[in-house]
């Protein structure tokens, strides 16, 4: 399978606990995007990478938050200190080089997280 | 992005056509109309975009207004397949792509 790969798929965690979601883009594509979806709602922006570069950050994603792309090839999304607020389906997207405007995103299936 | 208005669900009986409409009245010049979907437990996938120009895939159509202010998602043969929510968004060349609260489409049997 070449498509976008998250893992773990679901992740059940208490309070106060740090996690951590990979996200394993489609091989050569430049651009990665991370979004948070919750019940009922449309995926919500959290950030960009252009290859090892995070260009863009929504304010929705806090000092709790980071997102890291080292090698301009797989992403981490990390969450420290979760709080039940933080549960959600979160999604990682990516698509080739070339302008934003006509470009096809490719989504995994996405990790959801479940706060206790 | 700017801004987009769907209605917040749909029917539609299996093996007849869907028109899945989109307002966008605050639309620039170079704003790209993107439509994409989610099913259930899925990530979105994306179905079609468009420029001026009515456009045909092998998932859909999407027929734009003469002054773009609207744009209509077609699905000519609705299957149980295609119940899902339907996203239209306008694309600049900003990365951030806002999706709003979409079209959930029931396909009846």
């Amino acid at each position: 399978d070449t498509g976008v790969s998250q893992d773990p798929r679901h992740k059940i965690t208490k309070r106060g606990q740090n996690v951590t979601f990979r996200c394993d883009p489609i091989s050569e594509h430049n651009r990665l995007y991370w979004y948070r979806q919750t019940l009922g709602q449309g995926p919500e922006f959290l950030t960009y990478f252009q290859n090892e570069a995070q260009l863009e950050k929504s304010r929705l994603l806090s000092d709790r938050f980071s997102a890291e792309r080292p090698k301009g090839s797989f992403s981490t999304l990390e969450i420290q200190r979760t709080e039940q607020g933080d549960s959600a389906m979160y999604l990682c997207a990516s698509s080739a080089n070339g302008r934003a405007r006509t470009g096809e995103l490719f989504f995994g299936e996405g990790s959801r997280l479940t706060v206790l | 992005d700017a801004k987009t208005t769907q209605p917040n669900s749909m029917e539609s009986n299996e093996e007849e056509p869907v028109h899945l409409p989109c307002n966008h009245s605050t639309i620039s010049g170079t704003d790209y109309i993107h439509w994409y979907r989610q099913l259930p437990s899925q990530g979105p996938e994306y179905v079609i975009h468009g420029l001026t120009s009515n456009v045909n895939n092998r998932m859909a159509s999407l027929a734009i207004a003469e002054d773009r202010k609207s744009s209509t998602l077609i699905l000519h043969r609705a299957t149980l397949r295609d119940a899902a929510v339907y996203y239209c968004i306008l694309r600049d060349d900003n990365n951030d792509m806002r999706f709003g609260a979409g079209t959930r489409l029931t396909v009846k049997p």
